[in-house]
């Protein structure tokens, strides 16, 4: 069975400094990892895919991933966080090997706080 | 404006009332699936559609059923709603059911049953 495993419920930066939203996965085959992002009263927005390749992966609004095989990690990644990045971040991951593996298997989501 | 439409965004209802949920998306995708999410818990799927008149049950079915006969809407029916089904709804679609395709995402309805 595929996981995500978001360890932190909550991460605080301050304004300028750079974030990391960690995620990590466990799938029986090769993953195609997603980020998504939730600002209050939305839905869910899409950020940025690993599928292959690269593995470090450029998406929305200056974040990019790092995919890390060895430590079966996707991390998300901005240099510079603004205020307006606070919201609700979730990891998700399909598993690439089986049928019927259509799935898409979500982390508990990790909020960020950017302070001012 | 390529979207996934839900109506409605907000509900309260009491037990057994029976409701429909509806989602509806432009962009001709074959893939379609409705998650709860609730506090703690991150998204689980409720049950997924891979094209017209094909539904399969997603990690929580239970209390919920699906129908397909358009491509462009899936409603979620709660039949006999119980007040631990009271959530925050979010419908997605994508292009077909392969891995790669990203999953776009409707607004939510926040339902609560009392």
């Amino acid at each position: 069975a595929q996981s995500v495993a978001q360890p932190e419920d909550q991460v605080n930066v301050a304004e300028g400094n750079p974030l990391t939203v960690k995620c990590t996965y466990s799938v029986s085959g090769n993953p195609y990892l997603f980020w998504y992002v939730q600002y209050p009263n939305r839905g869910l927005q899409f950020l940025l895919k690993y599928i292959t390749g690269d593995n470090l992966v450029k998406g929305s609004y200056g974040f990019e991933a790092e995919f890390n095989k060895s430590q079966t990690s996707f991390h998300l990644k901005k240099p510079s966080a603004l205020v307006s990045d606070s919201a609700l971040y979730f990891c998700a991951v399909r598993d690439d090997s089986g049928a019927g593996s259509y799935q898409l298997t979500f982390g508990k989501g990790t909020k960020l706080s950017v302070i001012p | 404006e390529a979207q996934v439409t839900q109506n409605p965004r907000y509900l309260i209802t009491v037990t057994g009332k029976k409701l429909t949920v509806t989602c509806s998306q432009n962009m001709n995708h074959e893939y379609m699936s409705w998650y709860r999410q609730d506090p703690g818990l991150g998204l689980r799927q409720i049950y997924y559609s891979m094209n017209v008149e094909v539904t399969d049950k997603g990690d929580v079915p239970e209390g919920y059923k699906v129908s397909r006969k358009e491509k462009r809407n899936f409603p979620l029916i709660l039949e006999s709603p119980s007040p631990n089904q009271t959530s925050l709804y979010f419908c997605a679609s994508s292009l077909s059911p392969r891995g790669t395709d990203t999953q776009y995402f409707g607004p939510g309805t926040r339902l609560t049953v009392l």
